[in-house]
């Protein structure tokens, strides 16, 4: 059975960092690409960010480039999002999310339960 | 950014009604579209993958198609637990999008 684990998250200042963890079971880690999605507060899905199977190709929504970073420790078959720069635009719940390919984006087919993350002064 | 359109933004039907959500991309995506079901306070669950496609485990009461612009996701016989928020998300490029979801509730 696979099994998403999500931690970290909490709140922040604006300007500040937090780092998501998203430990994973019950599937080969390094076959899947993995994803993170957010959700605003009353509103919808928002595709942020993946990184391939094999860990060497990584995609960016333009709203986090440059300002959050996805990796993996497939030792530790878990996944991260560095979060830096945090504003309040970034306040939302994320989901970890698990893909039906390998190299990219192209179904989420299992998620975490997500955790959330509050950028206020 | 390939931008995806939902309609309606939510609908009231009746236990056993027929659903019909539609989703339409501003440009041609191919067959590159999932569905997600979301209830509250739950992560989305993938119900349909590219296109037409419905994932393992999922009633078959469930049904999508569409190619293009133009897609469409129906729920035939709407069940109680049928009663949530659905999302498409299209796959052709990135930045990878979502609809802005159709809460579907009880009349």
């Amino acid at each position: 059975e696979v099994q998403l684990l999500q931690s970290g998250g909490g709140s922040a200042q604006p300007g500040g960092s937090l780092r998501l963890s998203c430990a994973t079971s019950g599937f080969t880690f390094s076959s899947y690409a993995m994803s993170w999605v957010r959700q605003a507060p009353g509103k919808g899905l928002q595709w942020v960010s993946t990184i391939s199977g094999s860990g060497t190709n990584t995609y960016y929504a333009d709203s986090v480039r440059g300002r959050f970073t996805v990796s993996t420790d497939k030792s530790k078959t878990t996944l991260y999002l560095q979060m830096n720069s945090l504003s309040a635009e970034d306040t939302a719940i994320y989901y970890c999310a698990k893909d039906k390919e390998g190299w990219t984006a192209i179904a989420f087919d299992s998620w975490g339960l997500g955790t959330l993350v509050t950028v206020s002064s | 950014d390939i931008q995806m359109t939902q309609f309606p933004s939510s609908l009231s039907s009746s236990v056993g009604d027929t659903v019909t959500i539609s989703c339409q991309a501003s440009q041609d995506i191919d067959n590159y579209l999932n569905w997600y079901q979301q209830k509250p306070g739950k992560a989305p669950k993938l119900l349909i993958y590219e296109a037409s496609n419905l994932e393992p485990g999922v009633p078959s009461r469930f049904s999508a198609s569409g190619s293009g612009t133009h897609f469409s996701f129906t729920i035939n016989r709407l069940q109680p637990e049928d009663f949530a928020t659905y999302y498409c998300q299209q796959f052709h490029s990135l930045p990878r999008t979502f609809g802005g979801g159709t809460k579907v509730e009880i009349k």
